[in-house]
């Protein structure tokens, strides 16, 4: 399985928006509704955010939206803050029982 | 509420072998499927095995096919993974994690690191 293509670093001001894209193929992201979405901060464990595309696990802030659009899924941040400066991993359901991750990329709040 | 605790990692040669242990609670353990997620030093996440909620189900990534072998002891609520020719690529920190209602990671372990040197 190949990797999902995530940017490698976005960044944006306090109170912005920034959209992470997450591109696969048909095999994965564009076959199934099952792209979730992980944060994680330096030495920390991955954190649950977006599931499902567009679901938000309890907790997690309405900031925080997932949407997809053929290959390509996106996480939107908007009301940027401090606290939400981290890595973001994206994956997706691949069919029998496999995964597959993004490279991740680094979200820096200026 | 949940938790996930890695352990059995550290250093070892290449070629040799490590088994990781992550004891659960706060869930029922039997019926969820779990997975091992690793992460080399300054990289991104991997997907390395995952195991249904009986057992009965395994997934191996490419690179760790016939070296590795999970497990899950429903008795125990432990899910284990047995490391074997270890390579310096296999270097990471090991994550267990939890496989939610459909096809998400919704509860992760702190990790445990892995250090393959000789």
């Amino acid at each position: 399985q190949s990797a999902l293509t995530q940017p490698r670093s976005v960044s944006g001001s306090p109170g912005q928006s920034v959209t992470i894209s997450c591109t696969g193929t048909s095999s994965d992201v564009g076959g199934y509704n099952y792209v979730s979405w992980y944060q994680q901060h330096p030495g920390k464990a991955p954190k649950f955010m977006i599931y499902d595309v567009s679901k938000r696990p309890s907790g997690v802030p309405d900031r925080f939206s997932g949407s997809k659009s053929g290959n390509t899924a996106s996480l939107t941040i908007s009301g940027l803050q401090a606290e939400d400066e981290a890595d973001y991993y994206c994956t997706s359901y691949a069919g029998s029982n496999t995964w597959v991750f993004g490279g991740g990329t680094k979200l820096t709040v200026l | 509420e949940v938790q996930l605790v890695e352990s059995g990692g550290g250093w070892v040669q290449p070629g040799g072998s490590l088994r990781l242990s992550c004891a659960a609670s706060g869930f029922t353990f039997s019926s969820y499927a779990l997975h091992w997620v690793r992460q080399a030093p300054g990289k991104g996440l991997e997907s390395v095995s995952a195991i249904s909620s009986n057992g009965g189900s395994t997934y191996y990534a490419n690179s760790v096919k016939d070296r590795f072998i999970i497990s899950r002891d429903n008795s125990k609520n432990t899910l284990y993974l047995q490391m074997g020719s270890l390579r310096t690529e296999d270097m990471a920190v090991y994550y267990c994690a939890k496989v939610g209602e459909s096809f998400y990671f919704d509860y992760w372990g702190q990790g445990t690191l892995v250090t393959v040197s000789s």
